[in-house]
């Protein structure tokens, strides 16, 4: 199993442009989680889905900030516009039901 | 979810066991105590958990208390690719979601 796979790695975009965070969750997990780590903050969770359906968005900061699950193999963050303070380390997780989540491996993004 | 409470850092000699602390005073009969790490970079990886019985796997023990209101994870022989934060959370098993507190910087060193 390939694990959680983000795209892209690292993101550096200018101010006020669209950014969009993708994610391919593990085969057969049910929950997807993105959540967002900073040094100040730590890590956040920001937004969650069971069977592609958002639970729990009460974590995501702004309307700027929106998510989708298309369908059970993908995922997107997307920031419209974007913001210097929006700069972080951006994860996604997926899990099968109340299991341990496996994490990607990020994707850090900067915004000048 | 309960909160819990861990030491900023701590430090440990190469081979020895590393036994990181948490307290769960306010932890409910339902709530289970997870550990994840975090090695510099990297997405936090599940480690263990556990209800109220003591748990062992490839990577670690989780030893609970028999009030459950604290709890440590031992990792029996550190190395230096140990070095990591370690968090210790407190979750109710029909809870879909995990909150990452501060947790404990590990350091080993030779």
């Amino acid at each position: 199993d390939a694990g959680v796979i983000q795209s892209p790695r690292h993101e550096v975009t200018e101010m006020g442009q669209e950014v969009t965070l993708r994610c391919k969750p593990i085969s057969g997990h049910d929950y997807l989680f993105w959540y967002r780590q900073t040094m100040m903050r730590g890590l956040e969770l920001l937004i969650y889905f069971n069977n592609n359906v958002p639970i729990d968005d009460s974590g995501m900061p702004e309307d700027r900030f929106s998510a989708k699950m298309p369908n059970a193999s993908f995922s997107t963050l997307k920031i419209q516009p974007s913001e210097p303070r929006d700069s972080a380390v951006y994860f996604c997780a997926s899990s099968l039901s109340s299991d341990g989540y496996t994490f990607g491996s990020g994707t850090r993004l900067t915004v000048v | 979810d309960a909160k819990t409470t861990q030491p900023p850092s701590m430090d440990c000699a190469e081979g020895r066991a590393a036994n990181l602390p948490c307290n769960h005073s306010t932890i409910s009969g339902n709530e289970y105590v997870y550990w994840y790490r975090q090695i510099h970079s990297q997405g936090p990886q599940y480690i263990i958990h556990g209800l109220k019985n003591n748990e062992t796997n490839e990577m670690a023990s989780l030893i609970i208390t028999e009030d459950r209101k604290s709890s440590t994870l031992i990792l029996p022989h550190a190395t230096l690719r140990d070095t990591a934060v370690y968090y210790c959370i407190v979750r109710a098993y029909n809870t879909d979601k995990l909150i990452f507190g501060t947790g404990t910087r590990l350091q080993v060193f030779p």
